[in-house]
């Protein structure tokens, strides 16, 4: 079965840093176009990053300079670390597959989602 | 202010045909990037219900469709049914964000 399973979300400060991680099975992540999307509270989806071939990185400009998205071919798994957190980040952290190895093909599995909650 | 503009709310009777249009520019839909289309269950992951602007997925109903010109898309539900009731999102790329966009989404109520 094609799945995505998304950890490592919680409470943190502003300031401060979190890792999510996001582990896939039945594919292999590097033949595809692998994102983060976020929904914050009550709010629509707002993509967030995107991770290609050869370890190119594209990112939106409220994240750029202080997330960073990365995958681990051996372990089939996307990461995303968030440095710098505002409440504003606060959100369920998707991480979604691209339908081809290649840009904007549709984002066809996605996992379940990871809340993060930025407050003091 | 989102990217792309879709309409807070569309609803019909169960049985109806409803339009959810998706309007961008010259930068995103206008530039030819394929528009895909999302339903988001209350609280649940979205689903990819319309790649490309008029494909779907398998185990999609054909019940739904979608169409793409110049620089608007429109997703279409025809005898829509109870279980249709979603919010629905359109997504592209755009070109001068280098970003992946999304509308704001469209909240569909069954009558």
């Amino acid at each position: 079965e094609v799945q995505l399973v998304e950890s490592g979300g919680g409470l943190v400060q502003p300031g401060g840093s979190l890792r999510l991680s996001c582990a896939a099975s039945g594919f292999t992540v590097s033949n595809h176009y692998m994102n983060w999307v976020r929904q914050a509270p009550g709010k629509g989806l707002e993509w967030v990053s995107v991770s290609y071939s050869g370890g190119k990185t594209s990112y939106a400009d409220p994240v750029k300079g202080r997330f960073t998205i990365s995958r681990d071919n051996s372990k089939n798994t996307l990461y995303l670390q968030m440095n710098s957190l505002r409440v504003e980040d606060t959100a369920v952290y998707y991480c979604a597959r691209d339908f081809s190895n290649w840009y904007n093909t549709g984002l066809d599995v996605w996992g379940q989602g990871t809340t993060v909650t930025v407050s003091s | 202010q989102s990217v792309l503009t879709q309409p807070p709310s569309v609803s019909g009777a169960p049985g109806q045909r409803v339009t959810i249009s998706c309007t961008g520019s010259s930068s995103n839909i206008g530039a030819t990037y394929e528009v895909h289309w999302y339903q988001q269950l209350p609280g649940t992951a979205p689903k990819l219900l319309i790649y490309g602007n008029n494909n779907r997925p398998s185990g999609v109903p054909d019940r739904f469709s979608g169409s793409k010109s110049g620089t608007s898309a429109s997703l279409a539900i025809t005898g829509l049914q109870a279980e249709d009731e979603a919010d629905y999102y359109c997504q592209s790329y755009d070109s001068s964000l280098s970003a992946y966009v999304f509308g704001a989404g469209t909240k569909v109520t069954v009558l």
